[in-house]
């Protein structure tokens, strides 16, 4: 069965650090994957999703970056975090076949001091 | 741009009542696909329900079931015989034909009463 893990769970950083949430699946090939991020109590807001190695679609103009150097590895990136950029972040992945579900991953908790 | 509307932020239900959650979406499209999602406290996203929207029987899942009216654009959970377990977010979700984005409402919080 297909499983997927992200970490860490929980991060506390400096404003002005760099960031690096890495998410891993397994069990499936060449799966879409998608990195989200959540303030608390809303709704998710998509920041990057990715269709095969090397491939980022950006939706959302901001101070984060995607890398995905594997087939099942989606790397969620930044040089220097801003208090905005506090939140909840889940990874994602999907078979590449419209229509079907995301499969989302335990989510890590960023807090920027 | 496709939206999603849940216009209930907060609902709740006597534990063993049926409880209906709201959801309408707007898109141009006639083919597509609407989801809903669970989200305990514990943060994690857990799918409910899926609607394929050529298709005009709606889903059920054991105590879930959809009332999906394509040309209202509205796409209702209704949860039967609540349990305590069944408190959380719950967000619905529209699914393109073109892709495999989804785009999220802002969710519905459900109290469930013991």
């Amino acid at each position: 069965s297909q499983t997927i893990h992200q970490w860490p769970a929980t991060l506390v950083q400096p404003v002005g650090s760099p960031l690096s949430l890495e998410c891993t699946v397994e069990g499936t090939s060449n799966p879409n994957l998608y990195w989200y991020r959540q303030a608390a109590g809303r709704g998710l807001q998509l920041l990057f999703y990715s269709v095969g190695i090397g491939q980022i679609s950006s939706e959302v103009p901001q101070n984060l970056s995607a890398s995905r150097p594997q087939d099942r590895q989606f790397i969620l990136s930044s040089k220097k975090l801003l208090l905005s950029d506090s939140g909840f972040y889940l990874c994602a992945w999907s078979v590449w076949q419209p229509g079907q579900p995301q499969h989302f991953g335990d989510g890590t908790r960023l807090s920027i001091l | 741009a496709q939206t999603v509307t849940q216009s209930q932020p907060e609902m709740s239900v006597q534990e063993a009542e049926t409880v209906t959650l709201s959801c309408t979406y707007d898109t141009s499209e006639s083919d597509y696909y609407l989801f809903w999602y669970k989200q305990p406290p514990s943060r994690q996203m857990i799918l409910v329900i899926r609607q394929e929207a050529y298709k005009q029987q709606n889903a059920t899942e054991n105590r879930f079931s959809v009332n999906f009216q394509k040309a209202a654009k509205s796409f209702s959970l209704k949860i039967s015989d609540s349990q305590l377990g069944d408190a959380a977010m719950y967000f619905c979700a529209y699914g393109e034909t073109s892709g495999s984005r989804l785009t999220f409402g802002e969710g519905t919080q459900l109290t469930v009463n013991p």
